[in-house]
C-alpha cells in the first residue's frame, strides 16, 4: 500500500488529452512538500518529467505539466502520442516517515 | 553530461551480503545528496537511502534500517551501498538517484543493476 495514491491504469487514444491523480493526505502533499512525476518506459530507468509541481525540465515537451491543490496533485498529457506509453509514478516527501514516498506507479495505454 | 552508472549487483543467498556501486561523471558530486531507490519485478518504485554531499547525513527506509549502509568516496566520485542480511524481498533493481536535498527530486538516475535473493 503506497503512501501516495494512483489509479493503476490510464488509457486514451492518439491526440486525446488524459491525467493521472496522485493522492496523498496532510503530512505529505498536504503539509507543502513539492510533488514530482517520472516517466518509466519499458526496461528504462525511471526519468524526471515534472519538478516542484509543475515544472517541466529542459527537453520534456509542453504536452506534459503538473498541478497541485490541496492533499493532491495531477498529471495531464495532451495530445496523446504512442511513444508515451510507460508506467508515470508520482514522488513526495512525508514529514510523518521522515522519508520519500513515491505513488505506486500508473501504466498509460495509447489505444 | 551528467551520468550515473551502478554495477555490482548479483544473484545472493539469502542471509548474504553485497556492495553496489555508483560512478559519478559530468558533474561536481560533492554537491549532491545521492539516493538509492529499488523496484522489485513488476512493482513500482521505493526510496531507500540517501546520503549527503559531505556524507554527514545519511537516512535509511525502514524496511532496510540496520542491514543496509551507505557510503561515499568524493576523491572518487562514487557511492556505495553495503547491504547485509539479505533476504528475498530486497530483490530488486536497484537505482542510484542524483538529487538536491533530502526531499528533492531524482535527476538523473543511473541504468540500475539487479540483486536477486534466492536460495
Amino acid at each position: 500500500q503506497s503512501v501516495l495514491t494512483q489509479p493503476p491504469s490510464v488509457s486514451g487514444a492518439p491526440g486525446q488529452r488524459v491525467t493521472i491523480s496522485c493522492t496523498g493526505s496532510s503530512s505529505n502533499i498536504g503539509a507543502g512538500y513539492e510533488v514530482h512525476w517520472y516517466q518509466q518506459l519499458p526496461g528504462i530507468a525511471p526519468k524526471l518529467l515534472i519538478y516542484a509541481n509543475s515544472d517541466r525540465p529542459s527537453g520534456v515537451p509542453a504536452r506534459f505539466s503538473g498541478s497541485k491543490s490541496g492533499t493532491s496533485a495531477s498529471l495531464a498529457i495532451t495530445g496523446l502520442q504512442a511513444e508515451d506509453e510507460a508506467d508515470f509514478y508520482c514522488q513526495s516527501y512525508d514529514r510523518g516517515l521522515g522519508a520519500v514516498v513515491f505513488g505506486g506507479g500508473t501504466k498509460l495505454t495509447v489505444l | 553530461q551528467v551520468q550515473l552508472v551502478e554495477s555490482g549487483g548479483g544473484l545472493v543467498k539469502p542471509g548474504g551480503s553485497l556492495r553496489l556501486s555508483c560512478a559519478a561523471s559530468g558533474f561536481t558530486f560533492s554537491d549532491y545528496y545521492i539516493n538509492w531507490i529499488r523496484q522489485a519485478p513488476g512493482k513500482g518504485l521505493e526510496w531507500v537511502s540517501y546520503i549527503s554531499g559531505s556524507g554527514g547525513a545519511v537516512h535509511y527506509a525502514d524496511s532496510v534500517k540496520g542491514r543496509f549502509t551507505v557510503s561515499r568516496d568524493n576523491a572518487k566520485n562514487s557511492l556505495f551501498l553495503q547491504m547485509i542480511s539479505l533476504r528475498a524481498e530486497d530483490t530488486a533493481v536497484y537505482f542510484c538517484a542524483r538529487g538536491m536535498s533530502a526531499n528533492d527530486w531524482f535527476d538523473p538516475w543511473g541504468q540500475g543493476t539487479l540483486v536477486t535473493v534466492s536460495s
